[in-house]
């Protein structure tokens, strides 16, 4: 079955240090690509998503490009703030079935 | 403003019992999804529902229950047959129907505990 798996964390960086969450996928058809964001105690937030091979999702100064070659959707931002701080989940959808399939999640945690 | 509203927010339930969790939307979405979160594992689906009356099992449904008698509501059942219950659940909505996937909306989870 379809299948993500992310980096494991946490993940610690300073403030305006460079982010790479790295997000690989298995799916037999052609998904589609998300990152959702979960602040502590809450629920999961859309942050950005792909919908085709080479679509570049970005919101908020993230960015990550659908890569088909690679099966991957690598999260990166170029200057983190300590308000990125919080769990950050790779998803797919196959666009068949309505449901989303989600990685492990990653906790990134900036200090000052 | 739209949205999922998910009741209560702390849920503390005995061994033994069966508790229902409430998620309400008013986007007017055909689906609505019940995930589970633990530590370590991602979300992972319970059960899901395309449209009213109609509902299917998701990867983890042995011990939960649910119906979808009207859009907006999709309540969810914890059972007593569901052995280790404590979790955050998180309700989730999207347009669905034949516009196939679009982004979800989730609630702000239900953190249940087992006393």
């Amino acid at each position: 079955g379809d299948s993500v798996t992310q980096m494991e964390g946490p993940v610690t960086l300073s403030e305006e240090a460079f982010l790479t969450i790295n997000c690989t996928y298995t799916a037999t058809g052609y998904p589609s690509l998300f990152w959702y964001v979960q602040y502590p105690g809450e629920g999961l937030q859309l942050l950005l998503k792909a919908t085709k091979a080479d679509d570049k999702g970005s919101n908020k100064g993230f960015e990550a490009t659908y890569r088909k070659e690679t099966t991957s959707f690598h999260l990166e931002k170029g200057s983190v703030q300590v308000s990125d701080s919080a769990v950050y989940f790779c998803a797919l959808s196959d666009g068949y079935g309505n449901k989303l399939v989600f990685g492990a999640g990653t906790i990134l945690r900036v200090k000052s | 403003d739209g949205g999922i509203t998910q009741s209560p927010k702390y849920l503390f339930r005995k061994e033994g019992q069966n508790v229902t969790l409430s998620c309400e939307q008013n986007l007017n979405h055909d689906a609505m999804y019940w995930y589970r979160q633990d530590p370590g594992q991602g979300l992972r689906l319970i059960y899901y529902s395309q449209i009213v009356n109609d509902f299917q099992k998701g990867d983890i449904a042995e011990g939960y229950s649910v119906s979808r008698e009207k859009k907006e509501s999709f309540p969810l059942t914890v059972t007593s047959a569901q052995k280790n219950p404590t979790a955050f659940y998180l309700c989730a909505s999207t347009l669905g129907g034949a516009r196939g996937y679009t982004e979800a909306f989730f609630g702000q989870g239900t953190r249940l505990t087992v006393v």
